[in-house]
């Protein structure tokens, strides 16, 4: 089974509006954290907002911030107040474990945000 | 800047070639991940390290092979090289958990470009 599904290839939303992208995860480990990372069509990748499995409240980073419902294995990215500059690719991730000594991190196939102006 | 360096920015060679990638993790990082990025592709887990020691391994093929140093600093190695082994090739590193999120952070990437 994935450990990480993006069922969105790709998004459009008009600028300034709201836009969610998807994201659910698949562990038995009670011990995670979930990740968003933004790569621009300059490739690099951007490290955007974390939540961590034990954590009670939704994690929130400026415009963006995450829906994490623990019980649907969920962490949709909701960005607010869309820009131009938002257009790009998404990657939803997750960090198996509280190792010290190196843990494995599983990545989504990605969703391509358009910002339309 | 992540901190992550990787080098060489841009590659290109031919089938048949060998070359290798470099990665410099963040200072005090010890954990070091190999991703391959085909184009429009996402991210393809390659292979793991920490301080030295392999730790897990993802779809990388027997003609590519990695190491991790004493200093900390990792090399990918890629030979018999292939036309479908064009990628952008991504370094990162994380640091131990209790020193932050542990998130990964990522150099700019190698990409290699196979004629």
């Amino acid at each position: 089974a994935q450990k990480i599904t993006q069922t969105q290839p790709g998004m459009f939303v008009q600028e300034k509006e709201a836009v969610t992208l998807d994201c659910t995860y698949d562990t038995s480990d009670p011990s995670y954290g979930l990740f968003w990372y933004k790569q621009p069509s300059s490739g690099e990748m951007i490290f955007l907002i974390y939540q961590g499995s034990y954590d009670q409240q939704n994690a929130t980073e400026g415009r963006y911030s995450l829906n994490f419902q623990k019980a649907r294995k969920s962490a949709n990215l909701v960005i607010s107040a869309s820009q131009l500059g938002d257009s790009a690719m998404y990657f939803c991730a997750m960090r198996e474990g509280l190792s010290n000594t190196g843990n494995q991190f599983y990545f989504g196939t990605g969703t391509s945000l358009t910002v339309i102006p | 800047d992540s901190g992550v360096t990787q080098t060489p920015k841009h590659l290109i060679t031919a089938t048949g070639q060998r070359v290798t990638l470099r990665c410099s993790p963040r200072s005090g990082d010890l954990s070091v991940y190999w991703y391959q990025q085909s184009l429009d592709q996402g991210l393809q887990f390659l292979i793991q390290y920490y301080n030295g020691e392999e730790r897990a391994k993802g779809n990388i093929l027997e003609r590519f092979s990695a190491q991790q140093f004493p200093d900390l600093h990792s090399e990918l190695n890629l030979s018999s090289l292939e036309l479908g082994d064009s990628a952008l090739y991504f370094c990162a590193s994380s640091p131990r958990r209790t020193s932050g999120l542990g998130e990964l952070f990522f150099g700019e990437g190698s990409r290699l470009t196979v004629l």
